[in-house]
């Protein structure tokens, strides 16, 4: 298996409080990808990075920031959590044109 | 990204070949068609991908038509731990693969 952990795999947190969601990976790939997956949904992207301190936005960044200040760690952080922010989030890490490894996820959890 | 058409459950019996189909037909002459499945809850996993070759590796094959509209992933023997939600999704060429992923098949392999 690729080496990516994602930490905390699991959290519960209350509306308005930060939150920071982290992936690392031990593969020195270059991209880095966070997803959020929701009952109905596929996995929808969030941000990606492609490359230490590159990154842009996904299909649903509204409520979510990133950062990626080196190779191996790529942030995600929910800077006011809402309880719609509830869900199971993803971290994939690819090559250039090659396929995704994804974490384990971490399921998160917002009264 | 094409998007992708795919029937919502399948069964298959244990030892049989499993064929997943999946509609594509606005893929462009530079997209790709990826295949992923994801067991309960787990991350994603990478299984296969082609452009226009049929392609065949040790988890699965790969069948695309000639006009590139429409392709099946073949699993020849499945067995039960190969059910899962089997997502097709048509990818542009190029750095940061962003994934678009559909709701996928909910592929149930049964004694």
């Amino acid at each position: 298996d690729a080496g990516i952990t994602q930490s905390p795999r699991h959290k519960v947190t209350e509306t308005g409080t930060p939150v920071t969601l982290r992936c690392h990976q031990t593969e020195n790939h270059r991209y880095m990808y966070w997803y959020r997956q929701d009952p109905g949904h596929g996995l929808r992207l969030i941000h990606y990075s492609y490359g230490v301190k590159d990154t842009d936005k996904g299909e649903v960044s509204d409520g979510y920031s990133v950062s990626r200040s080196k190779t191996e760690d790529f942030l995600l952080t929910l800077e006011s959590a809402t309880s719609s922010q509830t869900s199971v989030y993803f971290c994939a890490i690819s090559q250039q044109d090659n396929e995704q490894f994804f974490g384990p996820g971490t399921r998160l959890t917002v009264l | 990204d094409a998007k992708t058409t795919q029937p919502p459950s399948m069964d298959c019996a244990e030892g049989r070949a499993a064929n997943l189909p999946c509609n594509h037909s606005t893929i462009s002459g530079n997209e790709y068609v990826y295949w992923y499945r994801q067991i309960h809850s787990q991350g994603p996993q990478y299984i296969i991908h082609g452009l226009k070759n049929n392609e065949t590796n040790e988890m699965a094959s790969l069948i695309i038509t000639e006009d590139r509209k429409s392709s099946t992933l073949i699993l020849p023997h499945a067995t039960l731990r190969d059910t899962a939600v089997y997502y097709c999704i048509a990818q542009g060429a190029g750095g940061g693969n962003k994934l678009t992923f559909g709701t996928g098949t909910q592929l149930k392999v049964e004694l």
